[in-house]
């Protein structure tokens, strides 16, 4: 059965960092791309990262590049997200989620809370 | 970056009967279009990619149509634990994105 587990939620203030993990068993990790998607309070859903099977390549949505860093560990099995600059817009669920075919997600996390407030 | 717009926003259905969900891209995706279960406190689970092809698992009252802008998603029978939020995602173009989502409860 294809589990991804995230930790770290918490709530920080406006400026500081937080590192998000996800663990993930049931499946090859190491085969399949990994994503970040967020949903903020009461509004969809939107997808922030992307990282390749093999780290050679990573993808950021505008509102998070240059703030945001995507990497994973093979031999964990573990996908991380480092958010830096952290604003009040940043305040959403976190969910990581795996590539399946065509790149869609086809097993997502069950999410961590993140509040970035003063 | 590809906008989908998704309607009805929310609807009530009846048990047993037949709910349409529709997604409308601004290109055309060429069918690289999934569609998404979501129950309150839970994460995502997907029901069909490429338009229109069944998840392993998920029940064949659950289908999905469409081609070039515009897609559906259909649920032939309404059961209670259909509740939820469904949305659109598209993966035709770099970012993905997803619909707006609609809130199906039961009547």
């Amino acid at each position: 059965e294809v589990q991804l587990v995230e930790s770290g939620e918490g709530l920080v203030q406006p400026g500081s960092s937080m590192k998000l993990s996800c663990v993930a068993s049931g499946f090859t990790f190491s085969n399949y791309g990994m994503n970040w998607i967020r949903q903020a309070p009461k509004k969809g859903l939107e997808w922030i990262a992307l990282i390749y099977y093999d780290s050679s390549s990573k993808y950021y949505a505008d509102s998070v590049k240059g703030r945001f860093t995507i990497s994973r560990d093979n031999s964990k099995n573990t996908l991380y997200l480092e958010m830096n600059s952290l604003r009040s817009e940043d305040t959403a669920m976190y969910y990581c989620a795996k590539q399946g075919y065509g790149g869609f997600f086809d097993y997502w996390g069950q999410g961590v809370m993140v509040t970035v407030s003063s | 970056d590809i906008q989908m717009t998704q309607s009805p926003a929310s609807l009530s259905a009846s048990l047993g009967e037949t709910v349409s969900i529709e997604c409308l891209a601004s290109e055309d995706i060429y069918s690289y279009l999934a569609w998404y279960q979501q129950k309150p406190g839970k994460s995502p689970q997907l029901l069909i990619y490429a338009a229109n092809r069944l998840q392993d698992g998920v029940p064949s009252r659950f289908s999905g149509s469409g081609s070039g802008t515009q897609y559906s998603l259909k649920i032939s029978g309404m059961q209670p634990e259909d509740e939820g939020d469904y949305f659109c995602l598209q993966g035709s173009k770099f970012p993905p994105t997803f619909g707006g989502g609609t809130k199906l409860e039961l009547k």
